[in-house]
């Protein structure tokens, strides 16, 4: 299994422009998160989804949108890009229930820059 | 959730068991004790979780007090690839979303 898997690795955007970030997970999981890390931070949530069709907001959601349409995909959009958004971005899955909800896996990344 | 209280960071030389203490004095009864771990540049891994008993996997050993409001994690042989920034949280299946905190600088001595 490929586990938790981001596209793309890195990319530098300039002010105003768009973007999408692609998660997919391939262990069935039906719930998906979108966090960033700021420098010397801890990680925040911005976005995350309890099931394919449903998104909900996290503790840091504003500028970004989101999207489940499939189950194994979480994407995150940026529609106008602001230097604010210059994070690492990370995605993670988990199965549903008590107990192993916290169970989350990581992808390993998208280092987002913008100018 | 209960916050937590680690400290900002340790040594440990390599092959000694490595102790992770974590504060969580405000845990309520329903609230499991989740410890993390992100590698330099990596994403966070999960290393193990409990809620009243010890609970040991094939990465650490969670020791839990009998009153729950603290625990300490036990990497039992810890080597260099160990070094990392380990994260104590308590939360509740309530909850909607990990807090990671600013956790603990482990760095493993050869």
């Amino acid at each position: 299994n490929a586990g938790v898997t981001q596209t793309p690795k890195f990319r530098v955007l300039k002010t105003g422009q768009s973007m999408t970030l692609l998660c997919a997970q391939d262990m069935n999981h039906e719930y998906m998160y979108w966090y960033r890390q700021d420098p010397g931070m801890g990680l925040r949530l911005i976005h995350y989804s309890v099931g394919e069709g449903t998104t909900a907001k996290g503790e840091v959601p504003d500028g970004y949108n989101v999207s489940r349409l499939k189950k194994q995909n979480f994407l995150l959009g940026l529609e106008s890009a602001a230097p604010s958004q210059t994070s690492v971005y990370f995605c993670a899955s988990s199965y549903s229930g008590d107990g192993n909800l916290y169970e989350q896996y990581f992808g390993p990344g998208t280092r987002l820059t913008v100018t | 959730d209960a916050k937590t209280t680690q400290p900002p960071s340790m040594d440990c030389a390599e092959g000694r068991a490595a102790n992770l203490p974590c504060n969580h004095s405000t845990i309520s009864g329903n609230e499991y004790v989740y410890w993390y771990r992100q590698i330099h540049s990596q994403g966070p891994q999960y290393i193990i979780h409990g809620l009243k008993n010890n609970e040991t996997n094939e990465m650490a050993s969670l020791i839990i007090t009998e009153d729950r409001k603290s625990s300490t994690l036990i990497l039992p042989h810890a080597t260099l690839r160990d070094t990392a920034v380990y994260y104590c949280i308590a939360i509740s299946g309530s909850a909607r979303q990990l807090t990671f905190g600013s956790g603990t600088q482990l760095t493993v001595l050869p």
